[in-house]
């Protein structure tokens, strides 16, 4: 069974730019987390969407935003990126019980 | 304000000493997981963790969830340099898409 994936693996942008990135879950998986971890906050929870829906939110600016196509795959979005924004941001994949994570996609904000 | 709380922040020891790492909360939650994450890589699941008073075992690993189901330790036993690593507890309150993590134990084993 293949793993989670997420592309690009780096970025780099500069400030105000928006990024979009993409994560495809494990298949037959219908909920993709998103999360963002830089060293200072540890993992933080973006949202959660399942059957295209959003279904979690966390706690972060409406500048982050995600959707998810009817084969599960997902996206997300930051526009007007800060330099704050550099993290690296994890897809995960999950079935009722686990969460399965992708290598994460490195952003970084200049 | 941080609900899972991880400790030691840091941990470096010798190839073949035992160690815990401990992750806290004043909350309760219905499942407990615990990661491990490599530098660039996304964490990788090590175990679940649903019932209070509950004990896994991964090879030399040991997981323990407490009665209350409001902490978790994770002990590993003569611990080696493929351990290294950074260790996510992670706790789910009824539906187990939305995660809170800890902030993690970094752990080096040196040879």
């Amino acid at each position: 069974k293949a793993g989670v994936t997420q592309t690009p693996r780096y970025l780099i942008k500069t400030r105000g730019q928006q990024v979009t990135l993409s994560c495809s879950p494990i298949s037959g998986h219908r909920s993709v987390s998103w999360y963002q971890q830089t060293p200072g906050q540890g993992l933080q929870f973006l949202f959660e969407y399942f059957s295209e829906t959003q279904r979690n939110k966390g706690n972060f600016p409406g500048r982050f935003s995600g959707r998810q196509f009817s084969n599960s795959r997902s996206e997300m979005n930051v526009s007007t990126l800060e330099l704050g924004d550099s993290a690296l941001y994890l897809c995960a994949s999950s079935s009722p019980y686990e969460q399965y994570f992708g290598p994460g996609t490195r952003l970084t904000v200049t | 304000t941080q609900l899972l709380e991880q400790s030691p922040q840091f941990l470096s020891i010798q190839e073949g000493e035992n160690l815990t790492v401990y992750c806290n909360s004043s909350s309760v939650f219905s499942s407990l997981q615990w990661y491990r994450q490599e530098p660039g890589e996304g964490p990788v699941l090590l175990v679940t963790v649903v019932t209070g008073g509950e004990v896994k075992k991964l090879k030399r690993l040991t997981f323990q969830f407490g009665d209350a189901r409001k902490d978790s330790s994770l002990h590993i036993t003569a611990a080696q340099p493929g351990d290294t690593g950074l260790y996510l507890c992670a706790a789910a309150r009824g539906s187990n898409y939305k995660l809170t993590f800890g902030k993690g134990t970094l752990l080096t084993v040196n040879p």
